[in-house]
């Protein structure tokens, strides 16, 4: 069965900090993808990255940054210099891939983030 | 952003009442999907729509039922609704080839 493990519940940090939300996932496809979503207090799912199986390389966008690792079963989120509007509820999610893809996303419990100035 | 509208937005209902959620998009997208929202779970899927009149069950898919007659509109139903209906309801539409997925606004429903 696919499962997405978050053990972090809630981060607390100061401005400027750099933080990392960790995501653990298991499955036994060896085609699958992996996602995070944040949704900020406004309630909105918004869509922040997706990788698959196959490419393990990190990834940058601007502060954020993921680190992809299939060695562990890990897809880690880290925000470098994290900023009050980080503050949010941060999702991981995991598909299944191959021909029979439906889309259908596992989701993580949640990490919710709290950026204090 | 993706066309996704849900409808209502906020709902107060009482127990053993139906209840019927919309979810509309403009994208013409074949994948329509219904989650919802509750704290220490994430989300679940309830069910989801592969094209018109095609549906398959999610992971909590007990006590709501769906259906799809148009591409643009996939609709939730409690048939009776349960305090453990209470939940945040979200809509999500998949990109033509599974790229990923984006959510409407979401449904706040409290069952009494």
């Amino acid at each position: 069965a696919q499962k997405v493990t978050q053990a972090q519940t809630e981060i607390s940090v100061v401005e400027k900090e750099d933080v990392t939300l960790d995501c653990v996932y298991e499955t036994r496809d060896t085609t699958y993808y992996l996602f995070w979503y944040k949704q900020p207090p406004s309630g909105e799912l918004v869509f922040l990255i997706r990788r698959n199986s196959f490419d393990e390389q990190n990834e940058i966008s601007g502060r954020y940054s993921w680190n992809f690792q299939k060695s562990t079963s890990s897809f880690n989120f880290t925000i470098t210099a994290s900023q009050v509007v980080d503050s949010a509820v941060y999702f991981c999610a995991l598909s299944e891939g191959g021909s029979s893809n439906t889309g259908k996303l596992i989701f993580g419990q949640g990490t919710t983030l709290q950026v204090k100035p | 952003d993706a066309g996704i509208t849900q409808s209502p937005r906020h709902k107060v209902t009482e127990t053993g009442t139906p209840v019927t959620l919309r979810c509309h998009q403009t994208e013409n997208h074949r994948y329509m999907y219904w989650y919802r929202q509750d704290p220490g779970h994430g989300l679940r899927l309830i069910h989801y729509s592969y094209g018109v009149k095609d549906t398959d069950k999610g992971e909590v898919s007990d006590g709501y039922s769906v259906s799809r007659s148009k591409t643009e509109d996939f609709l939730l139903t409690l048939e009776s609704a349960t305090s453990s209906q209470t939940s945040v309801y979200f809509c999500a539409i998949g990109t033509p080839l599974q790229e990923t997925q984006y959510f409407g606004p979401g449904t706040r429903l409290l069952v009494l």
